[in-house]
């Protein structure tokens, strides 16, 4: 069974302009999790969707940050614009909707940004 | 909100030592304790979890141990490998309904010398 699917793997983009990230959650994994990690940090929730609602944004940072699961599968990330600090890895994780926090999350490999 | 604080921050060991790594939480209401390895270039994966309701839980080389009136839990692997080597997290989860969050340490960094 595939795995939690993100691309790109790697985007290097200059300072202002605009950034998106896609995510493929595992088959039937209702819930879906963006995650920010920090060189050197623990990821740090960003948005967390229940098939296509978003039931916590609370750490989004709305100015530049936006995101969508339109259909309630995959999900896509957007920066705009991006500043120097938004370089980081972004995680993608999946899980069960059943059980909520005590289900396994399943991240995927992450996006490294690079901001210059 | 809840704060997890991990130690030590890197960790380097001999092929076949034990390992430990510990963590304080802050919310006394977090009820949920995962452990995450993270292998370069991946995301992290659940290796072992613990719920409040249990001290103490095993798993093959590796186990967790809880303890809710300190406000500490403890990650330890027996017969370390070299493949062991990687980062790990713990987390805490406060329950709240649709607000529960996971909230990591900042990670140790396990190395397993041959």
């Amino acid at each position: 069974e595939a795995g939690v699917v993100q691309s790109p793997r790697y985007k290097i983009i200059e300072k202002k302009q605009p950034v998106a990230f896609w995510c493929n959650p595992i088959s039937g994994h209702n819930t879906l999790y963006w995650y920010l990690q920090n060189l050197g940090q623990g990821p740090e929730l960003l948005i967390r969707y229940e098939n296509e609602e978003a039931v916590d944004d609370s750490q989004l940072p709305k100015d530049r940050f936006s995101a969508e699961r339109l259909k309630g599968v995959d999900s896509t990330l957007k920066i705009q614009p991006a500043e120097l600090g938004d370089s980081a890895v972004y995680l993608c994780a999946s899980s069960l909707e059943a059980g909520g926090p005590y289900n396994e999350q399943f991240f995927g490999p992450g996006t490294r940004l690079t901001v210059l | 909100g809840e704060n997890v604080e991990q130690h030590p921050s890197t960790l380097s060991v001999q092929e076949g030592d034990s390992a430990v790594i510990k963590c304080t939480y802050s919310d006394s209401a977090s009820n949920y304790f995962p452990w995450y390895k993270q292998e370069l270039g991946k995301g992290p994966q659940l290796i072992i979890d613990i719920r409040s309701n249990v001290g103490e839980k095993k798993d093959q080389r590796i186990a967790v141990t809880l303890n809710k009136t300190a406000k500490h839990f403890s990650l330890h692997i027996t017969e370390t490998q070299p493949e062991d080597s990687a980062v790990y997290f713990c987390a805490a989860v406060r329950p709240g309904g649709s607000n529960y969050k996971l909230t990591f340490g900042k990670g140790t960094l396990l190395t397993v010398n041959p």
